[in-house]
């Protein structure tokens, strides 16, 4: 089973338009990062957040982790056609002594222009 | 390019056959990882490496799956007697760590298997 649930499953907004993904996890975790995956292509990393962060930003990238809750946010500002993707939150937790990394369902983004 | 690059990029095969997957990552990074996705889905962990050692396997992984890496530098993912909920694509990622944690992952094309 997977770890994380993003939410919404799918989102579709105007291009200039803010976009907001959560991510819900059931375990401790050492950091959760967010990738984007075009159609059809591998992931990219956008950012990584560390447990003890709470947030944190990179140019339109806004991502907000709260343990507490097991949850955490990306936030994307003034949109771009070209950020329509797929956004996947991915927990690396302990299992065992080990570190595994569990990625999310993802949510599908779509910008339209 | 010295991105992360995986051989072959679609693979058709009969059910029952067996196959070989190769991934190249980054040449200074240390971790290996291989996951597996479907149409919808986020990936799927199935194994990490860590140098030559294979540290963490998924229930995922059955008897059929195996995963080498010997040098600690390519590795390849091998299918045994492939059945057709095996047709999925097949991710690689590598990335360097210093210490327990995962750290920023750089991913592959895929291999994208089709069982028939």
């Amino acid at each position: 089973s997977q770890q994380g649930e993003e939410d919404p499953q799918a989102l579709s907004i105007q291009e200039g338009e803010n976009a907001t993904m959560n991510c819900s996890y059931k375990t401790s975790i050492n950091n959760l990062q967010w990738y984007r995956q075009n159609s059809g292509r591998g992931l990219v990393h956008l950012i990584l957040i560390r447990s003890n962060e709470r947030e944190k930003h990179s140019g339109r990238l806004r991502v907000t982790l709260d343990t507490s809750k097991k949850s955490s946010s990306l936030l994307i500002t003034a949109s771009r056609a070209a950020d329509t993707a797929s956004y996947f939150c991915a927990t690396d937790l302990n299992s065992g002594g080990y570190q595994k990394v569990t990625f999310g369902t993802g949510t599908k983004l779509q910008v339209i222009p | 390019d010295t991105g992360v690059s995986q051989n072959p990029r679609h693979k058709i095969t009969k059910r029952g056959q067996n196959v070989t997957f190769r991934c190249d990552p980054i040449s200074e990074h240390n971790r290996l990882y291989w996951y597996r996705q479907t149409l919808g889905q986020g990936p799927e962990f199935l194994t990490y490496f860590q140098n030559e050692a294979q540290l963490e396997k998924s229930r995922l992984l059955s008897d059929r799956f195996s995963a080498e890496r010997p040098k600690g530098s390519f590795s390849t993912l091998e299918i045994q007697r492939t059945e057709q909920g095996d047709s999925a694509m097949y991710l690689c990622a590598s990335s360097f760590a210093g210490g327990g944690a995962h750290n920023e992952q750089f991913f592959g094309p895929g291999t994208r298997l089709t069982v028939l």
